[in-house]
């Protein structure tokens, strides 16, 4: 099983609709991360959170600590949003430089 | 220069060749991590160097690899006697002087696609 977990593996969307991708993990963390990957590869950080809940435009990302878990939220979704989202976490502790991935998520927002 | 940068984009070789994947980070960012993403898969870690020094290289999978940061900027991961096994994306990230608690927000360059024939 691994120590990242990200729910569901593919998202399907009509432009406008509200979207959330949900991470579980295992281990103790320091923080965690949300990264938008876009075809070709190139990674964006789009929050680093350790608690509560972090908002960027159209983007909210939420953690709850003692579950275990995040949850990464778009509002009134549009195509430019496809992407694969990816969950990472820094583990607590003297290696939280080792990020551990989610397999990531892929999101299609269609017209 | 304004966000990491990493060349070549993408690289074909044969099986057996060596290769350097050459990374640029963001100017005045001391930490400076590589990871290798394989199709599919969320990227996985492979070393960290804080400064000059590779302060953890415990994910490089076996001593055909190595990494370098001889100025503390530049880095390159050099693959030695290339396998198909070896074909994938690496990413390089940096990082603002890691805090206590995490490794502060992490900007990523473009990746360098490799092709083992």
């Amino acid at each position: 099983k691994n120590e990242v977990e990200q729910s569901p593996q593919n998202l399907t969307a009509q432009e406008g609709e509200f979207i959330t991708i949900n991470c579980s993990y295992s281990v103790g963390i320091s923080a965690l991360h949300w990264l938008q990957q876009h075809p070709g590869g190139g990674i964006v950080s789009l929050f680093m959170l350790s608690s509560g809940k972090k908002k960027h435009g159209r983007l909210i990302a939420t953690i709850n600590i003692q579950e275990k878990h995040s949850s990464l939220h778009i509002t009134a979704s549009h195509p430019r949003d496809s992407a694969v989202y990816i969950c990472a976490v820094s583990p607590s502790g003297g290696s939280n430089y080792k990020l551990t991935f989610g397999k990531g998520t892929l999101l299609t927002v269609n017209p | 220069g304004a966000g990491v940068s990493q060349t070549p984009s993408n690289k074909v070789t044969e099986k057996g060749k060596y290769v350097e994947l050459r990374c640029d980070p963001i100017s005045g960012h001391t930490a400076l991590y590589w990871y290798r993403q394989s199709l599919g898969q969320g990227p996985e870690f492979l070393i960290y160097f804080q400064g000059t020094g590779a302060a953890d290289d415990s994910g490089l999978p076996n001593d055909r690899f190595f990494a370098v940061r001889p100025e503390g900027s530049v880095s390159t991961l050099k693959i030695q006697r290339t396998e198909r096994g070896d074909s994938a994306v690496y990413l390089c990230a940096s990082s603002l002087v890691p805090g206590l608690q995490n490794t502060g927000e992490l900007f990523f360059g473009e990746g360098s696609r490799l092709t083992v024939l």
